[in-house]
This record gives structure tokens, C-alpha cells and sequence, in this order.
């Protein structure tokens, strides 16, 4: 078992383009997350997705799209990047809710956005 | 709005000297709380959870909510445990919410 893939592990960006982060698990989990991990922050929830066909914003979802596919992936989609999302991206998944069981992480991506 | 907050950002102790990393929540219920791990080049994981009352690798962490803490403590420190900690606090019905983290540098 692989766990949860996501890609790419390192994008650079101008300002404006877009990209989109992909993510999938193979642990049959019904809750997948994005979240971001800044310097002194933490890590912040973007958006999730506490079953397949349903998605809600996190606390930091301003300039982020989500789509659940299917119950394996979930993606995060920048329609146009900005210097302010220059960070380290983490999609997670969990059997059920978070806040009743463990998160797996990815490996994270890294993304700039110049 | 729930809130964990660990005041180090960073802590150096000497390799078998006794370690405690702080962590504080906000939730004046009954949360579930977590130690999350990020060794170098490695993702994240779980450390520890509150409810399962276990060791693992040496580290404990007790919930007092009386002060609302979750601090972690290992007695003897090794220069493996040198990574970045996260607490976390998942609340029924809620996400989690993490801390900001603590990186801890064991020195030989």
C-alpha cells in the first residue's frame, strides 16, 4: 500500500498561472484534507472533504478550488496563483471524521510562486 | 474558535537530559488531543493520542484539563528525537486544529 500519493512534490509558479495539486489514497478512507504548512503556523486546513461528493472550506480557503473525484483522490486547484500562497501543501486522509481517528499525510508539495 | 497554542518554536536540550514539549488548547470539553511528528525528509505521523494512554518511544503525554495542557514528556532525550512536533485537537463534529509546532534539536 502506497498510502497517500500526491503530486507534484515541487512546482514553481508565476504569479497568475494556475496548477493543480493532485491526491489519492488507497487505505479506502472517506475523508481526505488539504492543508498548508507555513513557518510559525502550523498547519492550516484549506478545504476537505468528509465523504465523496461533499467538500467544505477549511479556515484558510480563499484562492483554492477542491474537487473530490472519487473516494481515492481529491484535488486542490490554484486558478491563479499568488506570491501569498508560496508554501508546503499536505493532502491527509482519515477512516472518518478527523477529530475521531489518526490522519495520513503525504509527503507534501512544495510549491513557489514567484 | 478552538486554539492550540505551543509557545516554543524551538527547543535545544542535550542528548539524555529530559525534555517537555507544551502544548495548550483552547476547548473547554472534551477534545481529543494528538502529538503529531515530522522527522527530516519524512511525512508526517502520528506520535501519540490521549485517549490510547500509551508510550511510544519513550514519550507520554498527559491531558490536564484543569489547565487545559497536553504537554509531552520523554525522560532521556536521544538525538533521534530531534523533529518537528505538532500538537493537535480534534473536537466531535469539527476538524482538527493544529499548533503552530516545536522543532526540537537533541544536541550529542
Amino acid at each position: 500500500n502506497a498510502g497517500v500519493t500526491q503530486t507534484p512534490k515541487f512546482q514553481v509558479l508565476k504569479t497568475g498561472q494556475s496548477m493543480t495539486l493532485q491526491c489519492a489514497q488507497d487505505m479506502n478512507h472517506n475523508s481526505m484534507y488539504w492543508y498548508r504548512q507555513d513557518p510559525g503556523m502550523g498547519l492550516r486546513l484549506i478545504y476537505y472533504s468528509a465523504s465523496e461528493g461533499t467538500t467544505d472550506k477549511g479556515e484558510v480557503p480563499n484562492g483554492y478550488n477542491v474537487s473530490r473525484l472519487n473516494k481515492r483522490e481529491f484535488s486542490l486547484r490554484l486558478e491563479s496563483a499568488a506570491p501569498s500562497q508560496t508554501s508546503v501543501y499536505f493532502c491527509a486522509s482519515s477512516v472518518l471524521g478527523a477529530n475521531t481517528g489518526e490522519l495520513f499525510f503525504g509527503e507534501g508539495s512544495r510549491l513557489t510562486v514567484l | 474558535a478552538q486554539r492550540v497554542t505551543q509557545p516554543e518554536k524551538l527547543l535545544s536540550v542535550f542528548k539524555g537530559a529530559p525534555v517537555e514539549l507544551k502544548c495548550n488548547y483552547s476547548y473547554s470539553g472534551s477534545p481529543e488531543l494528538f502529538w503529531y511528528v515530522q522527522y527530516s525528509r519524512q511525512r508526517l505521523q502520528l506520535l501519540l493520542r490521549h485517549i490510547s494512554r500509551e508510550s511510544i518511544k519513550g514519550f507520554t503525554a498527559d491531558l490536564n484539563k484543569g489547565e487545559t495542557s497536553f504537554h509531552l514528556k520523554k525522560p532521556f532525550a536521544q538525538e533521534e528525537d530531534s523533529a518537528m512536533y505538532y500538537c493537535a485537537q480534534g473536537t466531535y463534529g469539527q476538524n482538527f486544529v493544529f499548533g503552530p509546532g516545536t522543532r526540537l534539536s537533541v544536541l550529542p
